[in-house]
């Protein structure tokens, strides 16, 4: 059974260009949340979805947006990409009370 | 603001010994609390889940939680190189229906042979 899913693995952008991160969430789990972790730092909540629709939303500027889809799977969007923007993204499923499970991450570099 | 507070380490302990994490959390109202490790280079892999007070224990690991001084903890019982990792203290908020993960800034754990 796949765990959890995110591509691409590894990406290099430009400053003030836009990218787009996928997540597909273990099969039969419905939540998906997106995390952004810098180095030395734990990952930061950016937001949760819930059965497509958005539960919570972290501390993070409008740039930063997401979506679920009829799969569950989700994409994160990050718009003017900052060097600031730099870190590991994260993209955890979960069902029930468990545990969150996730995904191997997508390394952002912006240049 | 929610917090979750871990030392950043290292703890260095030599290889068979017990490790002993531990983190404090200011959200009373927290009803799950998780402990991550997580390679360099890696992303956090889940290896204990705590929801009442007392001890959990799952092979090698013991995570232990105290509500009333808001303290969980994590033992390592015979330590091997391969312990070595960083290790994130996780707590689960509840905040108008969304459900989100409060990390520490993780504790760096080394086992030495």
């Amino acid at each position: 059974d796949a765990g959890v899913t995110q591509s691409p693995t590894h990406l290099i952008k430009t400053r003030g260009q836009h990218v787009t991160l996928r997540c597909s969430p273990i099969s039969g789990h419905k939540s998906v949340s997106w995390y952004q972790q810098v180095l030395g730092q734990g990952p930061q909540f950016i937001f949760q979805y819930y059965e497509k629709e958005e539960r919570g939303r972290g501390n993070f500027p409008d740039r930063f947006s997401a979506r679920q889809f009829p799969n569950y799977s989700s994409e994160l969007n990050v718009n003017a990409l900052l060097l600031g923007d730099s870190a590991l993204y994260l993209c955890a499923s979960r069902q029930g009370n468990y545990g969150y499970t996730f995904g191997s991450g997508t390394r952002l570099t912006v240049v | 603001q929610k917090e979750v507070e871990q030392n950043s380490g290292p703890l260095s302990v030599p290889e068979g010994a017990i490790a002993s994490l531990n983190c404090t959390y200011s959200d009373r109202v927290s009803q799950s609390f998780f402990w991550y490790r997580q390679y360099s280079g890696k992303s956090p892999e889940l290896i204990m889940s705590i929801y009442s007070n007392g001890d959990k224990e799952d092979g090698r690991f013991t995570a232990q939680l105290n509500k009333a001084s808001q303290y969980v903890s994590l033992l390592i019982r015979d330590s091997q190189p391969s312990d070595s990792a960083t290790y994130l203290c996780a707590v689960n908020i509840e905040e108008d229906s969304s459900y989100k993960l409060i990390f520490g800034s993780g504790t760096r754990l080394l086992v030495r042979p």
